[in-house]
């Protein structure tokens, strides 16, 4: 089965700092699209921020950028201004062709005042 | 608004009395699927269906039926449920061909 890494289950980063989580991911597809979700302690699943493979350019969404390696299949989240807010549970998934979005086992990340 | 709705939030049940969990979606999307979480497991894909009547399996579909009559609903139903099946379920859907998903608020499920 195609998969989805996650290699750090659990993380702390201080408030105004920065921290990467980790992520890598295997397809055969030459398009897909990669994802990170944000889970804080409502449960609600919250689309952060989004990359389609076939762009270079690595997505930024405010505080939130991602470094996509493709040919390493990485796709690592850093969190800028880290803040309260911010903590959560954090999960890397992979859509591609017509199959359904594969997550992988999440990170917890604890930011510390 | 646009949203996926999901009932009950929250369910306590007891081995072997069958349920449903309903899931609803505003968005004319095609794709929905059904996901459980478990801690260290991660979301966990339990059935998808890509448009009306046409459904199929994922990874962990044991134990779990679902139809899709019309579009926006797509519910999962435990004929016979059992402890393992304690979980946090989460329904999902979005349009074909894009991967952007809409996540209802979950229903946590307790199965004593």
């Amino acid at each position: 089965a195609q998969t989805v890494t996650q290699s750090q289950p659990e993380m702390s980063v201080q408030e105004a700092e920065t921290v990467t989580l980790s992520c890598t991911y295997d397809t055969s597809e030459s398009n897909y699209y990669l994802f990170w979700y944000k889970q804080p302690p409502s449960r609600q699943m919250i689309l952060v921020i989004r990359q389609e493979a076939y762009k270079q350019q690595n997505a930024t969404e405010n505080r939130f950028s991602v470094n996509f390696q493709k040919a390493a299949k990485s796709f690592s989240l850093k969190i800028s201004d880290s803040q309260l807010g911010d903590t959560a549970m954090y999960f890397c998934a992979r859509g591609a062709g017509n199959t359904p979005l594969v997550f992988g086992k999440g990170t917890r990340l604890s930011v510390i005042a | 608004e646009a949203q996926v709705t999901q009932n009950p939030r929250y369910l306590i049940t007891v081995t072997g009395k069958k349920l449903t969990v309903t899931c609803s979606q505003n968005m004319n999307h095609e794709y929905m699927s059904w996901y459980r979480q478990d801690p260290g497991l991660g979301l966990r894909q339990i059935y998808y269906s890509m448009n009306v009547e046409v459904t199929d399996k994922g990874d962990v579909p044991e134990g779990y039926k679902v139809s899709r009559k019309e579009k926006r609903n797509f519910p999962l139903i435990l004929e016979s449920p059992s402890p393992n099946q304690t979980s946090l379920y989460f329904c999902a859907s979005r349009i074909s061909g894009t991967y952007e998903q809409y996540f209802g608020p979950g229903t946590r499920l307790t199965v004593t």
